[in-house]
Parts: structure tokens; sequence; C-alpha cells
């Protein structure tokens, strides 16, 4: 079993709508949580770094939370724009700099 | 400019062949790192490599090496492909080690005949 899930697996939503994509995990002792966005064909680019002791981070319309006692992370997305369909990885690290990863959350944004 | 360069963009080659993708970065950084992503697009670090230290990936078979001849490169070499091999290779670059932002390149996409 991997030590990092992400929910749902894939989403579709509309154009200018919210949405929610979780990550939970088990790495432990945990040192910090990012995560990426992964437009098709190309690298992933990082949104947000969160260590123990954050439990928000925000870039433009990105905000992640991190709750660390039930090892827990969301990224919230606002007002969704075409530009927002991509894959978003969790990857989680422990004190070793041991990353894991998750496998992604496909999101598709439609007009 | 570029911050991390990968190159060649595609590679496709014959099973047992010797092959290196090339990765540059203009950034500064003092460590640069090689991922590899399945089919399934799951990602996987395969090495870091810091003032010299390299650390792998346990997983990750010696047929695979990485070269450094200085600080912003740090190149893949594969020696004897297999079709499993076939993959995206992502290098990447961060300041330090540490907690930090890490910057991807383009990707290589290999594909093992």
């Amino acid at each position: 079993k991997n030590q990092v899930e992400q929910s749902p697996q894939s989403l579709i939503i509309l154009e200018g709508k919210n949405c929610t994509l979780q990550c939970n995990y088990t790495v432990s002792p945990f040192s910090n949580l990012r995560w990426y966005k992964q437009d098709t064909g190309r690298g992933p680019v990082s949104l947000t770094i969160m260590t123990f002791s954050e439990n928000t981070k925000s870039n433009g319309r990105y905000t992640a939370t991190l709750d660390a006692d039930t090892k827990q992370s969301s990224l919230h997305i606002t007002a969704s724009q075409l530009s927002d369909s991509a894959s978003y990885i969790c990857v989680v690290s422990d004190f070793n700099n041991d990353m894991r990863f998750g496998a992604g959350t496909r999101l598709t944004v439609k007009p | 400019d570029t911050a991390v360069s990968q190159t060649p963009k595609y590679l496709v080659t014959q099973m047992g062949n010797d092959k290196s993708i090339k990765c540059e970065q203009n950034l500064g950084h003092d460590t640069m790192y090689w991922y590899k992503q399945d089919s399934k697009k799951f990602l996987k670090i395969m090495f870091s490599y810091n003032n010299k230290e390299l650390i792998i990936n346990e997983t990750v078979p010696n047929r695979f090496s990485p070269k450094s001849p200085d600080k912003a490169h740090l190149n893949l070499h594969i020696n004897s492909l297999e079709l499993g091999d076939s993959a995206v290779y992502f290098c990447a670059s961060s300041h330090t080690r540490g907690v930090e932002t890490q910057y991807f390149g383009p990707g290589t996409r290999l594909l093992v005949l």
C-alpha cells in the first residue's frame, strides 16, 4: 500500500467552480508535504511546501491545508480556469528526505 | 532562459543499447535530481546529488548511473537498456537538499524497443 493516497483519482468541473483535492499519508516521521501541478507533457511545477508547523499555505488561487495530527492535506482551487486542467501530485517527505509520491489527481476543467 | 533543460526530448532506442540523457540548470542550485515517471504517471525519485554526495534510491538498478561534470550538470547514463526502462525521465534542481522548491526540466521520453 502506498504511503501517500490521493483522491479522487480524477475530477471534472466547470470553469469558475471551486474544487478540493485530498491527500492522506502514513509517512513517518513527517518532515514536509508538497503539492505539484503537472500539465500534460511537461515537468511538475511546485505549488506549495508545508512543514509540520504550517497548517495552511496559499499560492494565488491555490490553497493547501495540512493536518499533521490526522495526516491529511487538501488542495483547494478557487474559481477554476481552463488552464487548471492538469494532474496534481502530493509528495510527502520524512526526516531523511525520502520522498513518497501520490498517484495524482487528474483535474479537467470544462468551459 | 530555461531554468532546467534536458536533452534529448525524445529518445527511441533498441534493447541492450547504452544511452545518456543530459541535464543542465542555470539557477545556481547545489542539488540536482533524477526522477522516473512510468506509464501510469507515477513519479519516483532515482537519485539526488549534492556537493559530490550521491543518494541513490535502493530500487534503482545499477545499470543507471548519474554523472556530474560540474555543479550545473547531472547527466544520466543507462547501460543495457531494457523494455521496462521506457518512461519519462525528469531532471530537477533545488537550492539545497532540504525543504526547498524543486524546479523540474521538461522531461525526456525514452522508448525502448
